[in-house]
């Protein structure tokens, strides 16, 4: 079965500085990682993803994620963070087999901006 | 763009109470579902449906119930509501492409609490 672990429920950093949140997946099988970001009151939408190919993935908003297969990770990075991007954001992996579109979110991580 | 409109923003129900959430999308999406959001507990799926009449379970189907009548609409309906209902729901949709080719758009969430 697979499963994503998003290591920080919270993450506070001041503006400008770099951020880093942390997503940890399991699987035996190949996957297909995303990263979604929830804007207070909205739904989600898509920040990026990993299909194949290059490892390092880069998104809407200046954000990239790297792909790690050997660490079973895929970690979400901006080099300079401003307000704006306080939000919640969400890792997932496709689920394997099954129904096409069936996603498996990781518990979400609050990303909170200070000036 | 796509649009998925979620019928209520908020809605206040009592216990024992059958509770109907609407979800509609404007792009002619095959696949449409339903998740819950808890704090702490990210978003959890309920059920989704990839074709008219079509549906499966989610991760938490229990208390719960699907329709899907026509392909621009998805409903969830809570057959007796009860307090541990409380919560966030989100519809989301999205095509069915090649394998892993797939991008979920997100209403904007009913948040329905049970008295």
């Amino acid at each position: 079965a697979q499963s994503v672990t998003q290591l920080d429920s919270q993450v506070p950093v001041f503006e400008e500085a770099p951020v880093e949140l942390r997503c940890n997946y399991s699987s035996s099988v190949s996957v297909y990682l995303f990263w979604y970001v929830q804007y207070p009151n909205q739904g989600l939408q898509l920040l990026l993803k990993y299909l194949s190919g290059s490892t390092l993935v880069k998104g809407i908003n200046g954000f990239e994620a790297e792909f790690n297969k050997s660490q079973t990770s895929f970690h979400l990075r901006k080099p300079s963070v401003h307000i704006s991007d306080t939000a919640e954001y969400f890792c997932a992996v496709k689920r394997y087999g099954g129904s096409q579109g069936n996603l498996i979110f990781g518990k979400g991580t609050k990303l909170s901006v200070k000036p | 763009d796509v649009k998925v409109t979620q019928s209520s923003r908020y809605l206040v129900k009592r216990t024992g109470e059958k509770v109907f959430l609407e979800c509609v999308q404007d792009m002619d999406h095959e696949n449409m579902f339903w998740y819950r959001q808890d704090p702490g507990l990210g978003l959890r799926l309920i059920y989704f449906s990839y074709d008219v009449k079509m549906k499966e379970k989610g991760d938490i189907p229990e208390g719960y119930s699907v329709s899907r009548e026509k392909k621009e609409r998805f409903s969830l309906i809570l057959e007796s509501a009860s307090t541990n209902q409380t919560s966030m729901y989100l519809c989301a949709s999205s095509l069915i492409l090649g394998q892993g080719q797939q991008k979920l758009f997100f209403g904007s969430g009913t948040q329905l609490s049970v008295l």
